[in-house]
């Protein structure tokens, strides 16, 4: 069974705007959120985590929310950039069975001009 | 760039064959998970290594094995391929501190089962 969904295959957004993925997962016990982002032909590159016992994490131009009671993170990109179309990819820790991530199936983000 | 790195990039083998790939930890890093990518979906988690011994696993059947050795490098072993196992295997590396694992992929093998 899917626990974490990412709903929205892709995204276009133009460079200098807001980017904003989200992702949905239905296990309660997710204690700890990645995002990664991915470009073809590489494996996926850490970009921001967040622990269940914050809301909301800030790197950069990259800042991630967390709605534990609607079960929901987003990734928000500020400003976006050319360079950040890639796929990203959200991923949760279960705690009972550490180091196991579950990941979503990404969203293809393409950055225009 | 992590400091993880995989070999080899691509391979291609027959139905009923054997493979073996293989990773490299990053610097520091005593854990090795790995994972399979199939086309257009994320990463499923296929088995996880800490020090030398498998610390879970996901819905992958025996046929799917691994080893750590003691400098943290690991292989992934895959008996009697069948088409389905084409795919990008993925190696993560990470450190077990705390009650969090940030895991910091390798670029990958390329898998394909003809």
């Amino acid at each position: 069974d899917q626990q974490v969904k990412q709903n929205s295959p892709s995204l276009s957004v133009q460079e200098g705007r807001i980017s904003i993925l989200n992702c949905d997962y239905t296990n309660s016990m997710f204690d700890y959120f990645l995002w990664y982002k991915k470009y073809p032909a590489e494996g996926p590159t850490f970009l921001i985590s967040i622990s269940s016992i914050k809301d909301k994490n800030e790197d950069g131009r990259f800042t991630v929310f967390l709605n534990k009671s609607a079960k929901h993170l987003s990734l928000h990109i500020v400003p976006s950039q050319p360079g950040d179309s890639a796929v990203y990819f959200c991923a949760a820790q279960d705690p009972d069975s550490w180091g196991k991530l579950q990941f979503g199936a990404g969203t293809q983000v393409v950055v225009t001009p | 760039e992590t400091g993880v790195t995989q070999s080899p990039t691509h391979l291609i083998k027959t139905r009923g064959q054997q493979v073996t790939l293989r990773c490299s930890s990053q610097s520091g890093h005593n854990t090795v998970s790995w994972y399979q990518q199939a086309l257009g979906q994320g990463p499923q988690f296929i088995f996880q290594y800490y020090r030398e011994e498998e610390n879970g696993r996901g819905n992958f059947p025996p046929r799917f094995s691994g080893l750590q050795f003691p400098n943290y490098s690991s292989e992934l072993n895959v008996n009697a391929l069948e088409l389905d196992d084409s795919a990008l295997y993925l190696c993560a590396s990470s450190s077990r501190t705390g009650m969090t694992d940030t895991q910091y992929f390798g670029p990958g093998t390329r898998l394909t089962v003809l």
